[in-house]
């Protein structure tokens, strides 16, 4: 059983469009991270989100948790060829480790 | 900007081998994590180091790895006898609080091993 699920695997749009990628697990987090990674590359921190319904925003994108700490969403709003990479929800423990989950490929087709 | 670097970017080895990963942390930072990504599979955690002394291992760091941090600088991975099943991308990352808020990690751009 995978402890944290992404969803879509892959997903491939226009430029321009928007799209929500979603984390989601059964467990119940006190922190979760977004992390994109570019091929040939390590993965970069986008955003900690630690509140319950907690929103953030990084320009174009929106970043969610969950009420129940459970889950989180990542908007992209008009999305841009730049934006193309493989995003990672990733939840730390105890500033030991991170736990990554599955992650979302994504393409924006200019 | 710091950054995290790792050398070589790609290791071909025979099976049995033993290869050694290096990584040079950011220079203020005080925790330091090995990462492995197989190809087309999640990330996945396998050690955290601190104060010099293993913190942390997953059940994937068994007696054939081993890390080391040799001259202040350097982070090393160490894989014994390596397997077909140890190719994978390896990252290395360090991370410069402990406590309060997670930390933000920064990874290496990675070691690609491949193991023949």
């Amino acid at each position: 059983t995978q402890l944290l699920e992404q969803s879509p695997q892959f997903l491939s749009i226009q430029e321009g469009e928007n799209l929500t990628v979603y984390c989601n697990s059964s467990s119940v987090f006190s922190s979760l991270q977004w992390y994109r990674q570019e091929p040939g590359e390590g993965p970069v921190l986008l955003v900690t989100v630690v509140t319950g319904g907690e929103v953030k925003k990084l320009k174009r994108l929106t970043f969610q948790f969950g009420d129940a700490r459970k889950d989180s969403s990542l908007h992209i709003t008009a999305a841009q060829p730049g934006d193309t990479g493989l995003y990672l929800c990733g939840v730390p423990f105890g500033n030991e480790k991170l736990t990554f989950g599955t992650g979302t490929r994504l393409t924006i087709i200019p | 900007e710091p950054e995290v670097t790792q050398t070589p970017s790609h290791q071909v080895t025979q099976m049995g081998q033993e290869v050694i990963l290096r990584c040079v942390p950011i220079s203020n930072h005080l925790y330091f994590y090995w990462y492995r990504q197989i190809l087309g599979q999640k990330v996945e955690f396998l050690v955290s180091f601190y104060n010099n002394e293993i913190s942390e291992k997953s059940e994937i760091f068994d007696d054939q790895f081993s890390v080391e941090r040799p001259d202040g600088s350097n982070f090393t991975l160490k894989i014994r006898s390596t397997k077909l099943e140890d190719s994978a991308m390896y990252f290395c990352a360090s991370s410069v609080l402990r406590g309060g808020p997670p930390p933000e990690q920064f990874f290496g751009p990675g070691t690609r091993l491949t193991v023949l």
